[in-house]
């Protein structure tokens, strides 16, 4: 089975400072890792992915994550926050191993980020 | 522009009343998906096709059925919707492979009385 856990349901932080919106996982083998993005009324869009090799990923929009296999995490990342960061952040996680399902992506519950002037 | 498209955006209805939700992606791409989303919830599929005529069931198929008939169009339907069925509908279509990423409808939000 595969699963992802999104511990904080809102992350607030001061626009200019760095941010870190958390993502943990459970596969059986080596995971296939996900971040999505959801504006007001939007649909999800891709922000990045962990497939293998290096692992800090860099990303649409200055994000970027970093895959720690040890701590089973993927946590998203940003130097600088601005305010139009300000959404809904959705974790996946796709285990290869995995039979059936097609692409299944399981995703985790989201984190509502707000960044304030 | 690539994209996926869902129609319609808003949807109200009542109870039993039959209904389709189009979904349709330019991307060529063989699977497709579709998935509900609710508070404290995340997202969770409901069917998904991984090509042509092959449609199966995800995590929360009840009460839904899919067809796919031709490879750009998956239409989701709710032959008697009940008020649990509220929730906002997203399709979505990659390519096949697992570590392809997945683009997403703009979602349509149906409310069933």
């Amino acid at each position: 089975a595969q699963s992802v856990a999104q511990p904080e349901d809102q992350v607030n932080v001061a626009e200019g400072n760095p941010l870190t919106v958390k993502c943990t996982y459970s596969v059986s083998g080596n995971p296939y890792l996900f971040w999505y993005v959801q504006y007001p009324n939007r649909g999800l869009q891709f922000l990045l992915k962990y497939i293998t090799g290096d692992n800090l990923v860099k990303g649409s929009y200055g994000f970027e994550a970093e895959f720690n296999k040890s701590q089973t995490s993927f946590h998203l990342k940003k130097p600088s926050a601005l305010v139009s960061d300000s959404a809904l952040y959705f974790c996946a996680v796709r285990d290869p191993i995995l039979t059936g399902g097609g692409n299944k992506l399981t995703f985790g519950t989201g984190t509502q980020l707000k960044v304030e002037l | 522009e690539a994209q996926v498209t869902q129609n319609p955006r808003y949807l109200i209805t009542v109870t039993g009343k039959k209904l389709t939700v189009t979904c349709s992606q330019n991307m060529n791409h063989e699977y497709m998906s579709w998935y509900r989303q609710d508070p404290g919830l995340g997202l969770r599929q409901i069917y998904y096709s991984m090509n042509v005529e092959v449609t199966d069931k995800g995590d929360v198929p009840e009460g839904y059925k899919v067809s796919r008939k031709e490879k750009r169009n998956f239409p989701l339907i709710l032959e008697s919707p009940s008020p649990n069925q509220t929730s906002l509908y997203f399709c979505a279509s990659s390519r096949q492979g697992e570590a392809y990423e997945q683009y997403f409808g703009p979602g349509t939000r149906l409310t069933v009385t």
